[in-house]
Order: C-alpha cells, then sequence, then structure tokens
C-alpha cells in the first residue's frame, strides 16, 4: 500500500549542529514529495518540495533535501539548526489517486541552546 | 498577500450537535482541500474542490461529514450529530491549479472539540 513512513518521532539536537529528518515513502510512480514545518499555533508551511529533475532539492530556511529511489527516501537536512528551527516537520507524498496528498505522522524537532 | 484563512480558530461543541467550519482560500486559487489532523499525526485527506463541485470526497469518513463550495471560492465543511471522536484539528488548502503536484497552500486551522 501507498505510505509515508518518518521513522523519527522526536529528535534534539543542539543550536548550531547539523540535522537530518528521515522520509521513507511507498509509491507505485514517480512521487512528487514535500516537506512541511509545522510550529505551534501555525499552519503548515511548504519547505521544498521535489517533482523531477535534480535530485538535490533547496527549499527556504536553509534546508535542503535528496531524493533516492533505490531507497524510496527523501531525507531532510540542515547543515546548522537555529533555536527558530524548533517545530514538527512532516513529509508529504502525492497527490496520491491525483488529489489527495499522503502525509507521515510527523518528526518533533528540539533544538536544545 | 492574504493567505488562507480558517474561521473559528476553535470550536467547542457538544456531542451530538452540529458544526460548521468556514475556509477562505486564496483569491484566485482554483482547487481547494480539506484535511483532518489528530493529534499526533500528520494530515489526513477529506474531500477536494474544483471550482464548486467536490471532485472527489473519498476521504470523509461517513456521512455525518459534508462539505460545500457554493461560488467557487469560500468552502464550508459541515459536520452532523458530532461525535467526540471528532475532535481534531481541520485544515483547509488551496492551491492555484488542479492537481497533481501544485503546491498547496494551508490555513492555520480549526480546533474542533467535542465534549
Amino acid at each position: 500500500a501507498q505510505s509515508v513512513t518518518q521513522p523519527d518521532i522526536h529528535i534534539t539536537v543542539s543550536e548550531g549542529a547539523s540535522l537530518e529528518l528521515r522520509c521513507n515513502y511507498s509509491y507505485g510512480a514517480t512521487p512528487y514529495l514535500f516537506w512541511y514545518v509545522q510550529s505551534p499555533g501555525q499552519g503548515l508551511q511548504l519547505l521544498l518540495k521535489y517533482f523531477s529533475g535534480d535530485t538535490l532539492v533547496q527549499g527556504i530556511k536553509g534546508f535542503e533535501a535528496e531524493f533516492k529511489r533505490s531507497q524510496s527516501s527523501f531525507n531532510l537536512r540542515k547543515p546548522s539548526v537555529h533555536w527558530s528551527d524548533a517545530a514538527e516537520y512532516f513529509c508529504a507524498v502525492g497527490p496520491y489517486n491525483n488529489n489527495d496528498m499522503r502525509f507521515g505522522a510527523g518528526t518533533r524537532l528540539t533544538v536544545k541552546p | 498577500g492574504a493567505g488562507v484563512s480558517q474561521t473559528p480558530s476553535n470550536k467547542v461543541t457538544e456531542k451530538g450537535k452540529y458544526v460548521e467550519l468556514r475556509c477562505d482560500p486564496i483569491s484566485g486559487h482554483t482547487a481547494l482541500y480539506w484535511y483532518r489532523q489528530s493529534l499526533g499525526q500528520g494530515p489526513e485527506f477529506l474531500i477536494y474542490f474544483q471550482g464548486t463541485g467536490a471532485a472527489d470526497d473519498s476521504g470523509l469518513p461517513n456521512d455525518r461529514f459534508f462539505a460545500v463550495r457554493p461560488e467557487g471560492s469560500v468552502s464550508t465543511l459541515k459536520i452532523q450529530r458530532t461525535e467526540r471522536g471528532d475532535s481534531a484539528v481541520y485544515l483547509c488548502a488551496s492551491s492555484l491549479n488542479p492537481p497533481p503536484g501544485d503546491t498547496q497552500y494551508f490555513g492555520p486551522g480549526t480546533r474542533l472539540t467535542v465534549l
């Protein structure tokens, strides 16, 4: 069945350290892949997306993600985390069935001073 | 410019009551989506509108849930005979073009609590 898995429920990193959030998907065709961030009381904000072409995608706020077809992964990275990056991060595949996106359960990021 | 707005931001109701949740999409966006986000979960698709018509309502959990978009802009999600299990954050999103693949812009959500 088509699905999105984010293996890490919660990650804690120190400010200034590098970050990698994992995302694995199961999808029958070439997927559209997204990373969204959700801060408390805020709507989901798109960080970046992959449709085709270069498998390394640059996004906003210094984030990037790499599509690896052989591993069915789309991991999110940032070289140096800032305290303001603390939030919930969601990976999504879609549209699935042409209309809806399927989201992972999210990874909560805590940033230590 | 203005983003997607949703009202109310919070709604508390009693079991068995009827509720309406409103979504104002970004002006000019033809596609509108409703999602439900339960605690500790990612958003779950409910329904998609292209223009005034519900192009895909396969995510609605049962016939107590209904949504309309009569003029192709504002949409209302309606829940009849609410149950405690309906408690969640209801998210609305819009995109400029129809799917697949167009970026969806999300509103802040309506937190529904059914007592």
